[in-house]
């Protein structure tokens, strides 16, 4: 069981150019998650996903597109950088209280993608 | 929507010694607050969580109380060691919703020797 596998870990862009933060879990969770993390500003959520195939926007969505065509897998797009966006983002995944499962909505997070934007 | 603060920003304590984090939140329809833990470099991760129909919750060293009426829950570590220096962010939400988290901006603990 791999959990939550982001990939890559690292990436330096250059203002304007496009990359693909990919997102896998294992776990067979419905709801998958893209946070950003900046210096004292905590977690914020970019986008959200409570299915496959469905998509919707979090606190900070702006520069940011989403996809999910498998239940495992979770896309964010930033199709073209700026400064602004250089920041660590975490894949979160978890489980829907009505499961009844015992953990839900606990949040299984990834090991991080430290993005930076020149 | 919900607003989480924390405080302190950062909080240095003895080795041996207890800390205490607060965080207050706005919706009064929130009714799950997790703890999440994050070690420099890695992942966050549950530590502990609270539910709005208890009002502490306790796991060997760690507990955390939960004020409704005040709108604000704290996380309490007892005898503090080198492994506790960490980031901690606490986090609002409802149970029944697909799980909006809104978490606080982090606490920097850092456990002196």
């Amino acid at each position: 069981n791999a959990g939550v596998t982001q990939t890559p870990k690292f990436r330096v862009l250059k203002t304007g150019q496009s990359m693909t933060l990919l997102c896998a879990q294992d776990m067979n969770h419905e709801y998958m998650y893209w946070y950003r993390q900046d210096p004292g500003m905590g977690l914020r959520l970019i986008h959200y996903s409570v299915g496959e195939g469905t998509t919707a926007k979090g606190e900070v969505p702006d520069g940011y597109n989403v996809s999910r065509l498998k239940k495992q897998n979770f896309l964010l797009g930033l199709e073209s950088a700026a400064p602004s966006q250089t920041s660590v983002y975490f894949c979160a995944s978890s489980y829907p209280s009505r499961t009844g499962l015992s953990g839900a909505n606990v949040l299984t997070f990834g090991a991080g993608s430290r993005l930076t934007v020149l | 929507g919900e607003n989480v603060e924390q405080h302190p920003s950062t909080l240095s304590v003895q080795e041996g010694d207890s800390a205490v984090i607060k965080c207050t939140y706005s919706d009064s329809a929130s009714n799950y607050f997790p703890w999440y833990k994050q070690e420099l470099g890695k992942r966050p991760q549950l530590i502990i969580d609270i539910r709005s129909n208890v009002g502490e919750k306790k796991d060997q060293r760690i507990a955390v109380t939960l004020n409704k009426t005040a709108k604000h829950f704290s996380l309490h570590i007892t005898e503090t060691q080198p492994e506790d220096s960490a980031v901690y962010f606490c986090a609002a939400s409802l149970t029944d919703s697909w799980g909006k988290f809104q978490f606080g901006a982090g606490t920097q603990v850092v456990v002196t020797p």
